[in-house]
Parts: C-alpha cells; structure tokens; sequence
C-alpha cells in the first residue's frame, strides 16, 4: 500500500524556519517525482515545488522562491520541505505528493494526511 | 502563469442525476490536465489525468473531455459518496495552477 506521511509541522513566529518532511512506504521513491501541494484554511489548493525523481531538477512557485528548499533523501525514502522567513501568508496545511507514474505531467495520485503549519507571532 | 478558470463554484444536485464541471485555461495546456476530489477533512484524490485517462480505482462514472481549451469533467449518474469539492489542475506547465474548485452538494 502507497503510503506518505508528514511530519514537522506546527506553530512558529514569523521570520523563522520550519521544516516538513514526508516518509514515503510502499513504492519505489527513487522513481517518482514529489511535489508538495498546500491549502490555507478554508481556501483551494495551491502547488508549492516539485522535485525530480533523483533531486536533479527542482521548481518553485515564485512566492517561495528563496525561501522554501525542496529535496529528498531516496536512501531514506524521505522528502523534505525546508521553509525560511516564513510569513503568516504561508499558514496552510502542507501536503507531499506523488507524480502520477512518475510524472509531473499526468497529476498526483498519492497524497499524505498533510501537516499544519501556523505562522503567528 | 497559467490561469485555470473552473465553474461552477458551487453546485446542488440529485442522485443519480448528470454532473458536468468545467475548467477554462488562459493558454494552451494540451491534454495536461488533471482532475481531484477532496471530501471534507480529507487529503484530495486524483479522479483523471491525461485529460481523459481514470486513475486507478476510480468508478467508471467519472469522465474527462476537453474542447480546445476548456475541460470537463462529468458525473454520470451522482452518488452521495461523489459529494465534495473538485478541482481541476493543470501539469503544462511550473508553476502548475489549480482551479478554485467547486463545491457539490446533494440536493
């Protein structure tokens, strides 16, 4: 069974660091490309990065840019979020992603429970 | 950045009654659209992708057209688990774009 799981997530000031991660089971990590999706509360959903099957390649929106890295451990079958200078526009619950057969093109088909992440000061 | 205009936001109706939702986009996507449910409290689930193509497990119901550049999704005949919010998405092009999805409720 496709399983992801988000950790990590929680209260913090504006300004400082926070850091997601995203323990994958049940498939070939390696062979797919991750994303990570958030929904502030009460809104639609709104993509965030992507991150290639081996970590080459990465994508942002443009308002994380700078601040959010994306990467992965396929080792240790993990996907990470690090998110700096978090502001309170970036309250939302965080979900980590597959590409649908390893692709970004053809969607996500698994997704996580997603971990709540709460800038306030 | 690629708009993606989905309508109606909301939406009241009848079991077993026909369903379509539609989603505009800004600029030509190709067949790079796909399409989610989420039910309330729950992470989204991929109905479609491809345009067309139905994700794994997904009832038979559920179909996905496009005409140029608008896209569709259709309801065959509504069931009270297909109750939740939809959204299409589109993977053409970074930074993907979601629609602002649409509400279904029973009637």
């Amino acid at each position: 069974e496709v399983q992801l799981v988000e950790s990590g997530g929680g209260l913090v000031q504006p300004g400082r660091s926070l850091k997601l991660s995203c323990a994958a089971s049940g498939f070939t990590f390696s062979d797919y490309n991750m994303a990570w999706v958030r929904q502030a509360p009460k809104k639609g959903l709104e993509w965030v990065a992507t991150i290639s099957y081996d970590g080459s390649s990465t994508y942002y929106r443009d308002s994380v840019k700078g601040r959010f890295t994306i990467s992965r451990d396929n080792a240790k079958s993990t996907l990470y979020l690090q998110m700096d200078s978090l502001r309170s526009e970036d309250t939302a619950t965080y979900y980590c992603a597959r590409g649908s057969g390893g692709y970004s093109e053809l969607g996500m088909d698994a997704w996580g429970q997603g971990a709540s992440v709460t800038v306030s000061s | 950045d690629i708009q993606m205009t989905q309508s109606p936001a909301s939406l009241s109706a009848s079991l077993e009654e026909i369903v379509t939702i539609t989603c505009q986009a800004s600029q030509n996507i190709g067949n790079w659209l796909a399409w989610y449910q989420q039910k309330p409290g729950k992470s989204p689930q991929l109905l479609i992708y491809g345009t067309t193509s139905l994700a794994d497990g997904v009832p038979s119901r559920f179909s996905g057209s496009r005409s140029g550049t608008q896209y569709s999704l259709k309801i065959s005949r509504l069931q009270v688990e297909d109750i939740g919010i939809y959204y299409c998405q589109q993977a053409s092009s970074t930074p993907y774009t979601f629609g602002a999805g649409t509400k279904l409720e029973l009637k």
